[in-house]
């Protein structure tokens, strides 16, 4: 069956660390990535996103993730946490299908 | 541009009572998705729409659970009768299409379903 996962379930960093939090999914078919956060007490937003062509894909208030298709995988990256960034973040899978799959979540604690 | 609306933001209900929630897309999307989010999970989802079709409900206990967009625009996530594990927040998102560029959605705020 397709799956998400999101390996880091809790994470808590200080401000002006460096963030990666991990994306694998199961499908071999052509995908869409996506990396959504869900700021507390808000509704869940786009971070990024993957379609096609570079990659590299650089989304809101300086995250960016890297599509690594030989691993499956779609991590999100932040060269420095602000504690504004304290949230959780999924990560989500379209498929061929249009199937949209939904990881487990990652909770972030920036202490400041 | 408004967002997606859902209502009633917070429910409590005793279980085998009925519940409706109610979600209006963002103007001009075809695509509408209903979720259920338990604690600590992410989003799975129940239903989703093109148009007035229910293109994939796979996921919907069709038992107790029904869904509708009449006229392709807002929709109702139906329970009856609700049991305790239902308590979940209800989360309904909109996007253009199903493909491609077009498959970014937009979510609501969530109907929180507390079963008592």
């Amino acid at each position: 069956a397709q799956s998400v996962s999101q390996h880091n379930h809790h994470v808590i960093l200080s401000e002006a660390a460096s963030l990666e939090l991990g994306c694998n999914y199961s499908y071999g078919g052509t995908v869409n990535l996506f990396w959504y956060v869900q700021y507390p007490g808000q509704h869940l937003q786009l971070l990024l996103k993957y379609f096609s062509g570079d990659p590299l894909v650089k989304g809101i208030k300086g995250f960016e993730a890297e599509f690594i298709k030989s691993k499956f995988s779609f991590n999100l990256r932040k060269p420095s946490v602000q504690w504004s960034d304290t949230a959780e973040y999924f990560c989500a899978v379209a498929t061929g299908t249009y199937k949209y799959i939904f990881g487990t979540g990652t909770r972030l604690k920036v202490l400041a | 541009e408004a967002g997606v609306v859902q209502s009633p933001r917070y429910k409590i209900i005793e279980k085998k009572q009925p519940v409706a929630f109610w979600c209006n897309p963002i103007s001009g999307h075809n695509t509408l998705y209903w979720y259920l989010q338990n604690l600590g999970q992410g989003p799975e989802l129940l239903i989703r729409y093109e148009n007035e079709e229910a293109v994939d409900d796979s996921q919907l206990p069709k038992d107790r659970f029904s869904a509708e967009r009449l006229k392709g625009v807002d929709s109702t996530l139906k329970i009856q009768p609700a049991e305790l594990g239902d308590s979940a927040v209800y989360l309904c998102a909109s996007s253009l299409g199903s493909g491609g560029p077009y498959n970014e959605q937009f979510f609501g705020p969530g109907t929180r379903l507390t079963v008592l």
